[in-house]
């Protein structure tokens, strides 16, 4: 299966709010409500912000936010803060076989 | 506080084998699947497998069937994966997760370990 599909980079001003989409198919996304979003900042391991399409694990600002229509998912970070800029990966199920795939992830810089 | 620890970096030749471990501590280790993740430089993350430490089932992504061997020993709540017959474009950083319950979602990630490949 092929891996979901994420813009390359977004950006957005200081107090903005920027939405990164995921694509993926009926087959993962379209078909299952457990999408994952991860930031990872440069030479650090991921961090789980989002699980189960729009659940923030505790510790996680309220700014961050997912939601899923059809076969797209969709983070959006509102209130942008210089510590966002980051790369942000989506991640679904995909079914026992597979069990997930990732986009490609996205680079969000903060103007 | 829960948390994965990591071996440390490793340099292999093309054609050896690498043996990573990820030691967990703060909760019980047969109650969480460990997944494992790798990242080549500059590229995105790519799931690799899991293993379930309670019964030792394993699962991996069909590009890594029959190369990569995922174990655990509850004894040191520790998981391993190697990976043989080593190319240079398994050169990446290696990660271990646990994944959140009945979710496919990975709470807590171990620090990483460089694998680089080079003759």
């Amino acid at each position: 299966q092929s891996a979901l599909t994420q813009p390359a980079s977004v950006s957005g001003s200081p107090g903005q709010s920027i939405t990164i989409s995921c694509t993926g198919t009926s087959s993962d996304i379209g078909t299952y409500n457990l999408v994952s979003w991860y930031q990872q900042h440069p030479g650090k391991a991921p961090i789980l912000i989002i699980s189960e399409g729009g659940k923030r694990p505790s510790g996680v600002s309220n700014r961050f936010s997912g939601s899923k229509s059809g076969n797209t998912a969709s983070l959006t970070i509102s209130g942008l803060q210089a510590e966002d800029e980051a790369d942000y990966y989506c991640c679904s199920y995909a079914g026992s076989t597979t069990y997930v795939l990732f986009g490609g992830g996205t680079k969000l810089t903060v103007l | 506080q829960v948390h994965l620890v990591q071996s440390g970096t490793e340099v292999k030749k093309p054609g050896a084998s690498v043996k990573v471990s990820c030691k967990t501590s703060g909760y019980i280790f047969t109650d969480y699947y460990i997944h494992w993740f790798r990242q080549a430089p500059g590229q995105g993350l790519e799931w690799m497998g899991w293993i379930n430490p309670n019964s030792g089932d394993t699962n991996s992504a069909q590009d890594f069937q029959g190369w990569v061997t995922m174990t655990g020993d509850t004894s040191i709540s520790t998981a391993y994966m190697a990976l043989s017959r080593l190319r240079s474009d398994d050169t990446a950083v290696y990660y271990c997760a646990r994944e959140q319950t009945l979710g496919a979602a990975f709470d807590i990630w171990g620090q990483g370990t460089m694998v680089t490949v080079s003759s």
